[in-house]
């Protein structure tokens, strides 16, 4: 495993499209974490998943924004009814255990609305 | 209000330099970490600093972690081009059950050669 595999690396989609973000973490990781970047900011912490169980979608909007982490196969994260606001770059992260240590990113998946 | 506040917030400096980046918290957390993250990538974990007042190096990277568990610090001596990236700290601290990380405001540098 060569580490935290995110696809599509670039998204594009029109507003009202659904977009869909994967996320494989790395072998042995079952704790995923996602996160938004907008350009020249920090990350911002969106929610917190280990295998088919939500623990944390604080930072999560409340409409629209879904996240899953089945049993088998990837985390999924589901955006529906795009808008352009929801343009940014979207990080997934993995860790053996609760990741005070440190996670392994992703290398990203940039969503553009159109 | 952002709970880990780094500074500065932007720095370009020539090459051969040395710097500081500050990574500043009223909240105490149990461990703090430093990512540096390039263009169009994620971020890589550099270190962990776990206890106060610890000091890690790495090659020309110095990390401090502050006696009270609140801050942290990054020296850079003599610095390259190729330390040209965004610099974030991260903290963790028990929150809701879990050790919850939090990412600072990031500082981008720039290495001029």
């Amino acid at each position: 495993n060569a580490g935290v595999m995110q696809n599509p690396r670039h998204l594009v989609r029109r507003r009202g499209q659904e977009a869909r973000l994967r996320c494989s973490p790395m072998k042995g990781h079952s704790h995923v974490y996602w996160y938004r970047q907008l350009p020249e900011e920090g990350l911002k912490f969106m929610v917190y998943l280990q295998k088919e169980n939500i623990i944390d979608e604080s930072g999560m909007p409340k409409e629209r924004f879904s996240a899953e982490f089945p049993k088998e196969g990837p985390s999924i994260l589901r955006i529906q009814q795009v808008v352009r606001g929801d343009s940014a770059a979207y990080f997934c992260a993995s860790s053996r255990g609760q990741g005070s240590s440190g996670y392994t990113f992703g290398s990203g998946t940039r969503l553009t609305v159109v | 209000t952002q709970l880990l506040e780094q500074s500065p917030q932007f720095l370009s400096i020539q090459e051969g330099e040395n710097l500081t980046v500050y990574c500043n918290s009223s909240s105490v957390f149990s461990s703090l970490q430093w990512y540096r993250q390039e263009p169009g990538e994620g971020p890589v974990l550099l270190v962990t600093v776990v206890t106060g007042g610890e000091v890690k190096k790495l090659k020309r990277l110095t990390f401090q972690f502050g006696d009270a568990r609140k801050d942290s610090s990054l020296h850079i001596t003599a610095a390259q081009p190729g330390d040209t990236g965004l610099y974030l700290c991260a903290g963790s601290r028990n929150s809701g059950g879990y050790q919850k990380v939090t990412f600072g405001t990031g500082t981008k540098l720039q290495v001029i050669p």
